[in-house]
């Protein structure tokens, strides 16, 4: 089954307690991303990443870390995590697109709910 | 910047109701535009797109408009069902910015039997 997963779904953890959360795609994408989705806010992209050892910042990178090591993964780190860092973060990942072409399909995960205390 | 803003939910109705959620965007250029779905405890998914001006996505009974003149994209349908009950997310798409998906805050749907 084609599929994104995110592991863990839930964590509970303290301030300054380096975690990582994982992301693999087994649809052969070159293109991921991080969102996190915050009340009122609607999701807004964290990193991204085009292929292989090539990552860049999205919207909202700050306190955040990531790397693209193989094409299926796309771990996403918090050094040192902080309460406004407290969301439910999404992985994605999509076909890269030809150029000229606006329209992509993104594929997410189910989400991981990150609480930090 | 590139924006999309949604109607300001929660949005409650019976079964059978008509819906219609209110989508309008902001971009430089010609986005495409996407609704997706998020059901309790899962993901996103994709329920319908439209490319270029005045196509018509539909999928599922929902129907949304790509319309340039009013750069809206609203979401209809015309008989809900309680398993309509999810976050649905006005999103847009531009060939710059690597495929960055830009959403709405999201509307939160609750359908009563």
């Amino acid at each position: 089954e084609a599929q994104v997963t995110q592991n863990p779904r839930y964590l509970i953890t303290v301030t300054g307690k380096k975690l990582t959360v994982t992301c693999s795609q087994n649809m052969n994408h070159e293109y991921m991303s991080w969102y996190r989705q915050d009340p009122g806010l609607g999701l807004r992209q964290i990193y991204y990443s085009m292929n292989v050892e090539v990552t860049d910042k999205g919207d909202v990178p700050e306190g955040y870390k990531v790397s693209r090591k193989e094409k299926r993964n796309f771990p996403l780190i918090l050094e040192s995590p902080s309460p406004n860092q407290t969301s439910l973060y999404f992985c994605a990942s999509s076909l890269r697109l030809p150029k000229r072409s606006s329209y992509n399909e993104q594929f997410f995960g189910p989400g991981t709910r990150l609480t930090v205390l | 910047g590139d924006s999309v803003t949604q109607m300001e939910g929660p949005v409650t109705l019976s079964e059978e109701a008509f819906l219609t959620i209110n989508c309008t965007y902001t971009a430089t250029g010609y986005p495409s535009l996407f609704w997706y779905v998020q059901y309790p405890g899962e993901g996103l998914q994709l329920l319908l797109k439209a490319t270029k001006a005045d196509d018509k996505g539909s999928n599922k009974g929902f129907e949304a408009t790509y319309r340039k003149e009013t750069t809206s994209f609203h979401l209809e349908k015309g008989s809900v069902q309680v398993s309509d009950s999810a976050v649905y997310f006005c999103a847009l798409s531009l060939i710059q910015g690597a495929q960055k998906l830009v959403f709405g805050q999201g509307t939160r749907l609750t359908i009563n039997p």
